[in-house]
């Protein structure tokens, strides 16, 4: 089976950087991705990982190590309208497609 | 580019009804994955179309299924509502070969009584 943890919920302030991190556990791995999602509104696709590694894209990095089944989203320059839900995606091995198995969200909050 | 639309956004139905949800995906898109989101589990998948096939399906009763047609539109339908089945329904497009990039759309919030 397929089982992804990541924390309820988050706190930080304007202007730091906060990490969230991803344990998953899958048969087979095909892929990590990071999705975010404001109340009231549709998951937007942040980044996608398959290989070990860091991906840099402007103000969020996501990292991957396939041999301990993690990711974290890295987020610098805190800005308020970062205040959301976090949600970390994997795919398996047999699946080519979009069937992604999503953990529950990590919250966060972004506070002055 | 229009982005993903989902009719109707909000749907009240009573327990033993059925319903029917309608997805447009972005235009160029042919893949077509169904999800459910609820406070309590999360989002979940239900299934995936590509080329009017259904190529996933997740951990959901016969009471969901689904279709594509030919210009890659797609439905869901849920008989017998039940109301655990109380959720946001959100669709999501994606290219062929850029499935791990999925756009969402806004979702439908159908609510059994």
């Amino acid at each position: 089976g397929q089982n992804i943890d990541q924390p309820t919920e988050m706190t930080a302030t304007e202007g730091a950087i906060v990490q969230i991190n991803c344990t998953y556990q899958t048969s087979g791995f095909n892929g990590l991705f990071w999705y975010q999602q404001h109340a009231g509104e549709a998951p937007t696709f942040l980044s996608y990982n398959v290989l070990d590694g860091l991906e840099e894209k402007g103000r969020f990095s996501s990292f991957l190590s396939r041999s301990k089944g993690y990711s974290y989203l890295l987020l610098k320059e805190l800005q308020m309208k970062d205040s959301a839900s976090y949600l970390c995606a994997v795919r398996d091995k047999d699946n080519q497609g979009g069937k992604l198995i999503f953990g529950q969200g990590t919250e966060l909050s972004v506070k002055p | 580019k229009a982005g993903v639309t989902q009719t109707p956004r909000y749907l009240i139905k009573t327990r033993g009804q059925q319903v029917t949800l309608s997805c447009s995906p972005i235009s160029g898109h042919r893949s077509v994955s169904w999800y459910q989101q609820t406070p309590g589990q999360g989002l979940q998948f239900l299934f995936e179309y590509f080329s009017e096939t259904q190529r996933n399906k997740g951990n959901f009763p016969g009471r969901f299924s689904g279709r594509q047609f030919s210009n890659s539109r797609s439905e869901m339908n849920v008989s017998t509502l039940e109301l655990g089945d109380s959720a946001l329904y959100l669709c999501a497009s994606s290219l062929s070969g850029r499935q791990y990039e999925q756009y969402f759309g806004p979702g439908t919030r159908l609510t059994v009584t």
